[in-house]
């Protein structure tokens, strides 16, 4: 049972290039989440889907795109990368439909960007 | 969704309660309270969650308060793999509701 699988764990990156991180979830999650966590902060949402096609802002969205083509992927893109990305992105999802349901994070992909 | 308010830091003697406070005034009748940790840089590990009633699984207890102003968590005898960095998050009860985290309270538990 894999849950939430995000890929790569670590990545750098210089100033101005593109990426993508890549999140995965095999329980039919309905609801996903990109969250970004700087070092001794809390973590802050950044995107989040409702469902495959539905996308929506969270509390630091600029400078990332999102899209939900699938129910078990949300990939999470920086157009051009800025040392201010520098930070360590977990991917979270929980069902939908239920509102009691916990969300479930993946392990991590530590950026850095020079 | 509401904020809540948490200690920046807390200690515990191994094999003690600890006992972490959560504040969550402005809640709604229909926010849960959640309670997430985070053991070094791994992604969080949901604990236990509740909406009125006090809540208890093989983890941890959650006491939430009448007036669900404010709740807290119960580790019944905490050994030092406790020690995480501890959030309580509220969040509405539909299929948009967000998860906004804090920085949590530290628990160090002590030999």
């Amino acid at each position: 049972n894999a849950g939430v699988t995000q890929t790569p764990k670590f990545q750098v990156l210089k100033t101005g290039q593109s990426m993508t991180l890549q999140c995965a979830q095999d329980m039919n999650h309905e609801y996903m989440s990109w969250y970004r966590q700087d070092p001794g902060m809390g973590l802050r949402l950044i995107h989040y889907s409702v469902g495959a096609g539905i996308t929506d802002q969270g509390e630091v969205p600029n400078g990332y795109n999102v899209s939900r083509s699938t129910t078990e992927d949300f990939p999470l893109r920086l157009l051009s990368a800025a040392p201010s990305q520098t930070s360590v992105y977990f991917c979270a999802s929980r069902l939908g439909k239920r509102g009691s349901s916990p969300l479930h994070f993946g392990n991590g992909t530590r950026l850095t960007v020079t | 969704d509401a904020k809540t308010t948490q200690p920046p830091s807390m200690d515990c003697a191994e094999g003690r309660a600890a006992n972490l406070p959560c504040n969550h005034s402005t809640i709604s009748g229909n926010e849960y309270v959640y309670w997430y940790r985070q053991i070094h840089s791994q992604g969080p590990q949901y604990i236990i969650h509740g909406l009125k009633n006090n809540e208890t699984n093989e983890m941890a207890s959650l006491i939430i308060t009448e007036d669900r102003k404010s709740s807290t968590l119960i580790l019944p005898h905490a050994t030092l793999r406790d020690t995480a960095v501890y959030y309580c998050i509220v969040r509405v009860d539909t299929n948009a509701g967000k998860s906004t985290f804090g920085d949590g309270t530290t628990l160090t538990v002590k030999p």
